[in-house]
């Protein structure tokens, strides 16, 4: 198995709504990535777990909370979200957080979020 | 400047045509990382190359690393191809965070 899947596919929501974004991978990876792609720009690092702790969060506003439950799990917590958060949002894992050499990202198709 | 810089940002081919995409960085790297988006999101790693040359299929990506370049080819290049290339290299000190270039838009006509 060799695929990360992502829910819901589409998201709309309003700002003072309460959502989750799920991710899962079935691959043993240990590094789960969170990305942000607004259109035609490539995507945005937002988040990345190492070991299921948080490693790397890049000044991401506190409406965006990570969850990573376990080894095959990340969650995207969002709340009051504002309508410039609209985007394609990325879920990708990797066998470790390497950096001596490279690790192939795996991506999944990702979640288009609109908010209203 | 951009430390990750790709060229062309748009290209248009007829089917058939050998498509040459160009990626420049400006930093000392682990890894570099050709990667392909359709319409509708999904992103696909085509190769992560830290030396020399690799082949799959049609695709064949190289890398001078003295020269800080690489190249993404396609032979007989097909409509199915039309995608967003994506240059994305892994920096020496940076882990597993990767740097974007801007992105190629290919347009393979029948």
């Amino acid at each position: 198995d060799t695929e990360v899947t992502q829910t819901p596919k589409h998201l709309v929501m309003g700002m003072t709504n309460k959502k989750s974004l799920k991710c899962e991978q079935h691959m043993g990876h240990r590094a789960m990535y969170w990305y942000k792609q607004k259109a035609k720009k490539p995507p945005e690092l937002m988040f990345v777990y190492s070991y299921e702790k948080l490693s790397i969060n890049e000044s991401v506003p506190s409406r965006f909370s990570p969850e990573c439950p376990n080894s095959s799990l990340l969650n995207l917590h969002l709340h009051a979200l504002q309508p410039e958060d609209s985007a394609l949002y990325l879920c990708a894992s990797s066998l470790h957080m390497s950096r001596e050499r490279g690790d192939t990202q795996y991506f999944g198709p990702g979640t288009r979020l609109t908010v209203l | 400047k951009n430390e990750v810089e790709q060229s062309p940002q748009n290209l248009t081919a007829q089917e058939g045509e050998f498509i040459t995409i160009n990626c420049s960085y400006s930093v000392g790297i682990s890894a570099l990382h050709w990667l392909q988006q359709h319409p509708g999101g999904g992103i696909v790693s085509l190769f992560m190359l830290s030396s020399g040359k690799k082949k799959h299929g049609r695709l064949i990506a190289t890398i001078n690393i003295q020269e800080k370049h690489s190249s993404l080819h396609i032979t007989a290049s097909h409509p199915r191809d039309s995608a967003v290339y994506i240059c994305a290299v892994q920096g020496e000190t940076s882990g597993s965070r990767l740097t974007f270039g801007e992105g190629t838009q290919l347009t393979v006509n029948p």
